[in-house]
C-alpha cells in the first residue's frame, strides 16, 4: 500500500541552524512527493514538490530531493528563522490519491 | 492563485445537532475532499469527490456525509454531532491528475467544537 513516514516531533533550533525532516514512504506506482506546511491557525499550503526520482523541489530556502533507491524525501534548511515555526507535512500523490505524515512541529527562538 | 474558501472559521455545536461545513473553491477543479485533523494522527481523508454529484468515501467516513451540487462547492454534514467530532476540518481540491501528480491546495480550516 501507500504511506509515509516522518519523524516525530516536536523540533525546536535557534536561529541559523540546520534544518532536517525526514520522511520516508511506501508506494506502489510512481507518485509525486510533496511538502506542506501550516503556519498556527491556518491551513496547509504547498511548500514543495517533486514528481520523479531525483528530482529537487526548492522554495524559501527549504529543499527537498525525491530519492527512489531509499524511498525517501528529507527536508532540510541551511539556516532556519524564527518565522519558519510551523508543522511541516510530508505527504505523497498517486493516482487521484494522497497520503500524508503525521505532521513535524517546528519551533525556532531567536 | 487558488482560493479554496471555508465558511466558517470557528463553530461550536451541540450534540445531536446536524452541521453543515461548507467549502468553495475558484479554480474550476473537479476534485474536492474533506479531511479532519487531529493531533498525533495527521489528517485523515473523510470523503472525497471527482466530479459534481460524484462522492466517494476515504478512510473515515463514518458519523459524515457529503454533498457536490455544484463543481465549485463540496459540504460536509454531520448528521448528529458528537464530542468525538470535535476536531479541526479541511477542505481541498485539485484538478483531475495524470502523470505528473498535481497538488492539492487548501483552504485554511474549521475548528469544530462539539458540546
Amino acid at each position: 500500500g501507500n504511506s509515509v513516514t516522518q519523524m516525530e516531533g516536536p523540533v525546536t533550533l535557534s536561529e541559523e541552524a540546520f534544518l532536517t525532516i525526514n520522511c520516508t514512504y511506501t508506494a506502489t506506482g510512481y507518485p509525486s512527493l510533496f511538502w506542506y506546511v501550516q503556519y498556527p491557525g491556518e491551513g496547509l499550503q504547498l511548500l514543495l514538490k517533486a514528481t520523479k526520482a531525483d528530482d529537487k523541489g526548492s522554495n524559501k530556502g527549504f529543499e527537498a530531493t525525491y530519492r527512489k533507491e531509499t524511498t525517501s524525501f528529507h527536508l532540510e534548511k541551511g539556516s532556519v528563522q524564527v518565522s519558519d515555526s510551523a508543522v511541516y507535512f510530508c505527504a505523497l500523490g498517486t493516482g487521484n490519491q494522497f497520503y500524508f505524515g503525521t505532521g513535524t512541529s517546528l519551533t525556532v527562538i531567536p | 492563485d487558488v482560493k479554496v474558501t471555508q465558511s466558517s472559521r470557528y463553530l461550536v455545536k451541540r450534540t445531536g445537532e446536524k452541521v453543515f461545513l461548507e467549502c468553495v473553491q475558484d479554480m474550476d477543479h473537479e476534485n474536492m475532499f474533506w479531511y479532519r485533523q487531529d493531533p498525533g494522527l495527521g489528517l485523515r481523508l473523510i470523503y472525497f469527490s471527482y466530479d459534481v454529484k460524484m462522492k466517494e468515501k476515504g478512510d473515515i467516513p463514518e458519523g459524515y456525509s457529503v454533498s457536490r451540487e455544484k463543481k465549485e462547492r463540496f459540504s460536509l454534514i454531520l448528521e448528529s454531532a458528537s464530542t468525538n467530532q470535535t476536531s479541526m476540518y479541511l477542505c481541498a481540491s485539485s484538478f483531475q491528475t495524470g502523470t505528473p501528480i498535481v497538488p492539492l491546495h487548501f483552504g485554511n480550516g474549521t475548528r469544530l467544537t462539539v458540546t
